[in-house]
Order: structure tokens, then C-alpha cells, then sequence
């Protein structure tokens, strides 16, 4: 069953803490994406991994940054959580690399409130 | 900016009707085009796209519609139901140097009135 999974479902942190947000994917997909999603403004992008250690910013990286140690799994770290990165985080996988027209499977999504 | 817009934050048909979704890009490099569907709480997955070689692809009830003279695809749904009400969200696909991403729109949140 293909699948992509995030850890946790729902997290409340305070200003300052650091948080680790976890996805994995059980396809062997080589890219993997960390998306938030925030009211008016659809998906946007944080980070795309390409494979292991081969990690590329989006268009949104500030204040995050990501691990990939293996094609499997992809964190997504904010160290010292601001306010503002209150959203919903969506992690998602494609089989290829350098090929656009790929389809992303989605998580379940993380709801993070930083208080 | 927003590289890839979607004008209207909200739409609502009578269940039966036809509706069309709209999404505005600027980047002419874009060379995918897609249509996400996201129900509440749950995660985006894909409707339909298309590559930028072809102006239309059709699957069931769902059409895309490319106009890369305009930076303009659209999403057609015909003979709508109930279970279409959902977030949709159009998407753009690029190749940067061997590296690939997807643009996402704001979405536009579909109620299908029965």
C-alpha cells in the first residue's frame, strides 16, 4: 500500500522550542517535498530533497531547514519556532528526480500552532 | 510574488452544473499543468494534468484546458455532485537545471449545492 506518512498528526510548541516534524514514504520515491499551507495562500514551497543529502531550498526556506539521511525519510526542523510558522505542513514524495511532470503523493498533514 | 494564481477564492454550482476553475501562471518555463483536489483534513491528491505539448486532456467529467499564449489553464467539471465540494488547487510543474518542483495556486473552495 502505497503511502506517505507524517508524524505527528497535531503538535503545540512555544516560541523558542524546537520542533521536528517527521515523514516518511514506503515507494522508494527519490524526491521528496516539505510544503505549509496557510489560508490565501495554497501550498507553498519550504524544501525538495533529490535524494539523500541532496537537499535544495524552496521558495520559503527561512527559519527551517531539513535532514535526509534516508530515501525513506525526511524531517523537517525549526530551530526556535516562531509564531508565524503556525500552519499545516505537508510532506510529499515523486518517483523521479528532474522531471516536472510528476505526481506528488501527499501526508496527512501536521497541524503545528506555536503559541 | 505568486507565481501561479487562482482568482477566485471561492465558487459554488448547483449539483448538475457545469463549472469552470481557473489558474493564471507567469513563468513561461512552466511545462505541467495540474489540478489537485484536497477534502477537509485530508491531503491534496491528483485530479488530472497535463504537459505543456498538449491544450487539453479529458478524463470523465474533468477537463483541462491550456492556453500558453495567455499563461492560462482551467479546470472544466461537468454534470457536478455533492461529493465535488472540496478544496482544488492548480499546480505548475518546472525543470530548473536537472531539478523539478510544483507551483502551487491558492486554491479555490468548490460548493456543489444539491
Amino acid at each position: 500500500d502505497m503511502k506517505v506518512t507524517q508524524m505527528p498528526r497535531y503538535l503545540i510548541k512555544r516560541m523558542g522550542e524546537n520542533v521536528l516534524l517527521e515523514c516518511g514514504q514506503d515507494m522508494s520515491h527519490e524526491t521528496m517535498y516539505w510544503y505549509r499551507q496557510d489560508p490565501g495562500l495554497g501550498l507553498q514551497l519550504i524544501y525538495i530533497s533529490y535524494d539523500v543529502d541532496s537537499n535544495s531550498e524552496g521558495d520559503i526556506p527561512k527559519g527551517y531547514r531539513v535532514s535526509r539521511k534516508k530515501r525513506e525519510h525526511f524531517s523537517l526542523i525549526l530551530d526556535s519556532a516562531k509564531t508565524n510558522q503556525t500552519s499545516v505542513y505537508f510532506c510529499a514524495s515523486s518517483p523521479g528526480t528532474g522531471i516536472s511532470a510528476e505526481t506528488l503523493y501527499f501526508g496527512s498533514g501536521t497541524r503545528l500552532t506555536v503559541l | 510574488g505568486q507565481q501561479v494564481k487562482q482568482s477566485s477564492p471561492s465558487l459554488t454550482v448547483q449539483e448538475g452544473g457545469i463549472l469552470i476553475l481557473n489558474c493564471d501562471y507567469e513563468n513561461d518555463m512552466f511545462d505541467y499543468f495540474a489540478w489537485y483536489k484536497k477534502y477537509p483534513d485530508n491531503s491534496p491528491t491528483l485530479l488530472i494534468s497535463v504537459r505543456s505539448n498538449v491544450d487539453k486532456r479529458e478524463d470523465g467529467r474533468f477537463t483541462v484546458f491550456l492556453n500558453k499564449s495567455g499563461k492560462h489553464f482551467s479546470l472544466h467539471i461537468t454534470a457536478s455532485q455533492p461529493e465535488d465540494t472540496a478544496v482544488y488547487l492548480c499546480a505548475a510543474g518546472i525543470n530548473q537545471g536537472g531539478s523539478a518542483k510544483l507551483i502551487f495556486g491558492e486554491g479555490t473552495k468548490l460548493t456543489v449545492s444539491s
